[in-house]
């Protein structure tokens, strides 16, 4: 069974642009989660899609958004890119509710913000 | 908003020592969780616990969770090199796994 794959792993981007990550979740797993990664603040969790719906959000601003289609890949959207957030973004796909259960996560995608 | 704290950030043992991490929540959770992360790695599970009290071991690891289901801590004994890595709790809450910071283990060998 492949796992939670993460596209692009590495991706450079300049103040004020905007980037879109992908995430492939295992498959028949219904449940999305992304978050943030930094040294200074750990795991942050950004938000949870099921069943296309976003159920539950973290406290990031509003740059931050995404998006699950009906094969439960998921995209993640920052705009308007600030150097503050560059970081490790990560996805996690669960067969049911995240929290539920086990977490698989992906590789993660390094974003640079320059 | 709910937090989870966990003790300590950093952990430098010798090979053979034993380790301790420890985890706080703000609030009761539905459950716990612990992950590992390698250097240059992504977290990966280790375990989950449920109910009020429980302890579990997975050879050289022993979780607990506490009887207020708000902390929770593993221990190493006799720590060895593959053990080096970032311990991650999570508290399972509502659809979101809210992550302490983690413990940075390095072993001396």
């Amino acid at each position: 069974k492949a796992g939670v794959t993460q596209t692009p792993r590495y991706l450079i981007k300049t103040r004020g642009q905007q980037v879109t990550l992908s995430c492939s979740p295992i498959s028949g797993h219904r449940s999305v989660s992304w978050y943030q990664q930094t040294p200074g603040q750990g795991l942050q969790f950004l938000f949870e899609y099921f069943s296309e719906t976003q159920r539950n959000k973290g406290n990031f601003p509003g740059r931050f958004s995404g998006r699950q289609f009906s094969n439960s890949r998921s995209e993640m959207n920052v705009s308007t890119l600030e150097l503050g957030d560059s970081a490790l973004y990560l996805c996690a796909s669960s067969p049911e509710q995240t929290g539920v259960g086990q977490a698989f996560f992906g590789q993660g995608t390094r974003l640079t913000v320059v | 908003g709910q937090q989870v704290m966990q003790i300590p950030q950093y952990q430098h043992v010798q090979e053979g020592e034993d380790f301790t991490t420890y985890c706080n929540s703000s609030t009761t959770l539905s459950n716990i969780q612990w992950y590992k992360q390698r250097p240059g790695g992504h977290p990966v599970f280790l375990i989950q616990l449920v109910k009020s009290g429980e302890v579990k071991k997975q050879k050289r690891l022993t979780f607990q969770f506490g009887e207020a289901k708000k902390n929770s801590s593993l221990h190493i004994t006799a720590t060895q090199t593959t053990d080096v890595g970032t311990y991650f709790c999570a508290g399972g809450q509502g659809g979101k796994l809210i992550f302490g910071q983690g413990t940075e283990l390095s072993v001396k060998p």
